[in-house]
């Protein structure tokens, strides 16, 4: 079964700094694609990066990149320059593309507190 | 603009009284799903949609249906609601295809409240 671990629940990072928010994901299906939301206080869910099981490249937007470790099995978001706009909580999610084809497993969430 | 749109945003019933929260997306996407995140939970899949008249259950299936009669349309129908499934209900789409997909709407929720 998917399944999706995110171990920082809260996380603290000075305005102006780099983050990285934790991921980790475990599939035995070898395509699947993997997603980071952010949800502010006001409740939405805003997509920020997506990145496919055999993209060859770490995924950027912006200061937003996801760094893909396939063996690992990790997809950590980091966050540059970070704006206290982005406190919000952060959700990893991946969807599996061939056996379970659809399916979606989101991680817990992190919060993220940017202090001034 | 592109973009999903669920109603209500806000519902208040009673119990085994059946309700139907409709999702529309304009994006002619192929893939569309439901979610309902809980406090504490996270989100969790419910059901989704590969295609016309193709649906599958995700996670927490149990008291709900789904149907796609037609692409941009995926409504989420609570036949006999219980307590329970009171939770903030959203609806999403995307492309679809692992390798494809480049970004994924969602639409503003469903504050759901059975009484």
């Amino acid at each position: 079964a998917q399944k999706i671990t995110q171990t920082q629940p809260g996380m603290f990072v000075q305005e102006k700094e780099a983050v990285t928010l934790d991921c980790t994901y475990d599939t035995s299906d070898p395509s699947y694609g993997l997603f980071w939301y952010k949800q502010p206080s006001s409740g939405e869910m805003i997509f920020l990066i997506y990145q496919g099981s055999y993209d060859q490249q770490n995924a950027t937007e912006g200061r937003y990149s996801l760094n893909f470790q396939k063996a690992r099995k990790s997809a950590n978001l980091v966050i540059s320059a970070s704006q206290l706009g982005d406190s919000a909580m952060y959700f990893c999610a991946m969807r599996e593309g061939n056996t379970n084809a659809g399916k979606s497993t989101f991680g817990d969430g992190t919060t993220l507190t940017v202090k001034p | 603009e592109a973009q999903v749109t669920q109603n209500p945003r806000y519902l208040i019933t009673v119990t085994g009284k059946k309700l139907t929260v409709t999702c529309s997306q304009n994006m002619n996407h192929e893939y569309m799903s439901w979610y309902r995140q809980d406090p504490g939970l996270g989100l969790r899949q419910i059901y989704y949609s590969m295609n016309v008249e193709v649906t599958d259950k995700g996670d927490v299936p149990e008291g709900y249906k789904v149907s796609r009669k037609e692409k941009r349309n995926f409504p989420l129908i609570l036949e006999s609601p219980s307590p329970n499934q009171t939770s903030l209900y959203f609806c999403a789409s995307s492309v679809g295809y692992v390798g494809l997909d480049t970004e994924a709407f969602f639409g503003q929720g469903t504050r759901l409240t059975v009484v």
